[in-house]
């Protein structure tokens, strides 16, 4: 079956380095998404993968492997507004079907 | 560029009454989506075109739930009765492609209590 799984809930603090990590079963691969989301607004496009390795935009990096059916983001320096919600997203096919976990919601603390 | 354009940003209404969610997407983008969001259930898919025609409608939980897209620029999510439990917040997302590195832009979104 489809399952994308994230932490619920994560803590940090200002200036520091978080990871988020999401995992995923798919019945196929064509890509993962993360996406950030405020309290009360849309989700915001971060970051995508479809190859094994590394992406960095910035603050913000997104790791991909594709045999472990793994990811993570990293976002470093860590600033108050990046408190929000992180959702990954997987696309099965060459489609448009994009695969949503729940979400990870970031505190920051100062 | 305005991005995508939803209205209106909130909507109270009471059990029974039908409901029309409205949305502008991206000029030149040719998939649009309509999202539900709840805390139970995260974001649902329920319905997506591609120019203008409606490709996959299985995510729309009931026929009192129907969308169109009468051209490029416009669509409408209705539901008719409306109840209480499709309390949630509609979104509205396009983008130009569904292959490659292109990520869906949302509109803000419809707050919609029905009570």
């Amino acid at each position: 079956g489809q399952n994308i799984d994230q932490p619920t809930e994560m803590t940090a603090t200002e200036g520091a380095i978080v990871q988020i990590n999401c995992t995923y079963q798919t019945s196929g691969f064509n890509g993962l998404f993360w996406y950030q989301q405020h309290a009360g607004e849309a989700p915001t496009f971060l970051s995508y993968n479809v190859l094994d390795g590394l992406e960095e935009k910035g603050r913000f990096s997104s790791f991909l492997s594709r045999s472990k059916g793994y990811s993570y983001l990293l976002l470093k320096e860590l600033q108050m507004k990046d408190s929000a919600s992180y959702l990954c997203a997987v696309r099965e096919d060459s489609n448009y079907q994009l695969i949503w976990g729940a979400g990870t919601k970031l505190i920051i603390k100062p | 560029d305005a991005g995508v354009i939803q209205s209106p940003r909130h909507e109270v209404t009471e059990m029974g009454q039908e409901v029309t969610l409205r949305c502008k997407p991206i000029s030149g983008h040719d998939y649009l989506f309509w999202y539900r969001q709840t805390m139970m259930r995260g974001l649902e898919l329920l319905i997506y075109f591609n120019n203008n025609v409606p490709i996959d409608d299985s995510g729309m939980p009931e026929d009192r739930f129907s969308a169109k897209m009468p051209n490029a620029s416009f669509s409408t999510l209705k539901i008719q009765p409306s109840e209480p439990r499709d309390s949630a917040v509609y979104f509205c997302a396009s983008t130009l492609e569904v292959s490659g590195n292109y990520g869906y832009t949302f509109g803000s979104g419809t707050r919609l209590t029905v009570v």
